[in-house]
């Protein structure tokens, strides 16, 4: 157990709304991320942190915006929601003991724009 | 760009038989590998990895085979049990230490008891 949270877990929005998302770990290490996932496209990596207010974006970050400003948690803000961001979002982490990068994942959150 | 590919959406394989699931990479520089396992409504495990130098890796009843020449690997369950039916991801990385993981598409296994 990798002691990573995400909330909410289910998102009803409307277009145009702004929707914030956080994950949450207990364990501080260094590096987190933000991806989607949808039916054909797998997980695509959005942003990710590699420490304090460290960011940089993943290959599907137009409309989304990140904010490390604690180690322990790592928010994914859309400014404003369209159809195309409905999907599931996961957050990882990469434990900072591993040599290779295993990432360990978050229970999701579905959002429905 | 698919620099990962797994090119079947979905295997069905009796109970006791093996399962092969498989993914091609294009991206040469790829030089970690792993497998990710995934029920309905929760994140992605990980299952199994293994780095270039090797071209197996095993655990249990999971061993991930790479051949780097025909730049593809595979997972192999033996014996396929019904837990086993998830969605299975595999995913690559670039230049070991590298903090970005590649995903694949996905592939559904159906284990038929």
């Amino acid at each position: 157990d990798a002691g990573i949270t995400q909330s909410p877990r289910h998102k009803v929005t409307e277009t145009g709304t702004p929707v914030t998302l956080r994950c949450h770990q207990t364990e501080n290490h260094r590096y987190m991320y933000w991806y989607r996932q949808d039916p054909g496209h797998g997980l695509r990596l959005i942003h990710y942190s590699y420490g304090v207010k460290d960011t940089d974006k993943g290959e599907v970050s137009d409309g989304y915006s990140v904010s490390r400003s604690k180690t322990e948690d790592f928010l994914l803000t859309l400014e404003s929601a369209t159809s195309s961001q409905t999907s599931v979002y996961f957050c990882a982490i990469r434990p900072d003991y591993y040599s290779y990068n295993e990432q360990f994942f978050g229970p999701g959150t579905r959002l429905t724009v | 760009d698919q620099q990962v590919k797994q090119n079947s959406p979905s295997l069905s394989v009796q109970e006791g038989r093996i399962s092969i699931l498989n993914c091609d990479y294009t991206n040469s520089m790829f030089d970690y590998f792993l497998w990710y396992k995934k029920y309905p409504a929760e994140g992605p495990t990980f299952l199994i990895s293994i780095s270039s130098i090797k071209d197996k890796n095993e655990d249990g009843r999971f061993t991930v085979f790479l051949n780097k020449s025909a730049k593809h690997l595979s997972l192999h369950i033996v014996p396929s049990q019904p837990g086993d039916s998830a969605v299975y991801f595999c995913a690559a990385s670039a230049n070991f230490g590298n903090e970005k993981l590649t995903f694949g598409t996905g592939t559904r296994l159906t284990i038929i008891p």
